[in-house]
């Protein structure tokens, strides 16, 4: 079973229309995270959500929305994309119960914009 | 500004080498250090260090936590392609109740047959 899975892979779109990444996790984790990863290799965090709250947005641009229909969902919408945008988007989720406290990402999205 | 920062950028080895990645960090409410491995896709979880000076093994990996110097070293031995990766450093920062996720610029190690 996949822990953290998002969708799609690969989403090639041109500059100016809208899209969404979904990210689904089965961990019972209650914090969910948006990360964007350069050609560099370097991830960034964009949000963090906390039972479907609201709880980093590290200044990314308001083209940018997520949304939390419940804890094990946590979706991204980019309106008028930019060629800036193309990277890889990845959902990571953990749990901060004391037990552990390693995040559990997804395979990522793709995202090129052309 | 929390900061992580990780040496060296790049790294080419050969079969049966020993490497050692450094992970260095700057934050504020500290909570755990972490290092993940990264091939094709997403990252994975290898250790997690909170403790100063106690070293978490796994096969030919290890790594340690130096609190007071604020660095964490990761030791790959015997070194095979298959460890052929980016490895990345993060510090997870208690923020508002919950957790966030400061990574490094990661290491790219190359290992040569």
């Amino acid at each position: 079973d996949t822990a953290v899975s998002q969708t799609p892979k690969y989403l090639v779109t041109q500059m100016g229309n809208d899209k969404s990444i979904k990210c689904e996790q089965n961990l019972g984790h209650d914090t969910m995270y948006w990360y964007k990863q350069d050609s560099k290799k370097f991830l960034k965090i964009m949000f963090s959500y906390n039972n479907k709250e609201l709880i980093i947005n590290e200044t990314v641009p308001n083209r940018f929305s997520p949304k939390s229909p419940d804890k094990a969902h946590l979706n991204l919408h980019i309106n008028s994309l930019e060629l800036g945008d193309s990277a890889v988007y990845f959902c990571a989720s953990s749990q901060e119960d004391g037990t552990a406290d390693e995040a559990f990402f997804g395979q990522g999205t793709r995202l090129t914009v052309v | 500004e929390d900061k992580v920062v990780q040496s060296p950028l790049s790294l080419v080895v050969h079969e049966g080498d020993t490497v050692t990645l450094n992970c260095s960090y700057e934050v504020t409410n500290f909570r755990s250090l972490l290092w993940y491995k990264q091939e094709k896709k997403a990252p994975t979880f290898l250790f997690m260090l909170t403790s100063s000076g106690i070293e978490k093994k796994s096969g030919r990996l290890s790594s340690i936590l130096d609190k007071k110097e604020l660095f964490s070293i990761l030791n790959i031995t015997a070194t095979q392609t298959g460890d052929s990766a980016v490895y990345l450093c993060a510090v997870a920062l208690e923020t508002s109740g919950t957790y966030k996720y400061i990574f490094g610029t990661g290491t790219r190690l190359k290992v040569l047959a």
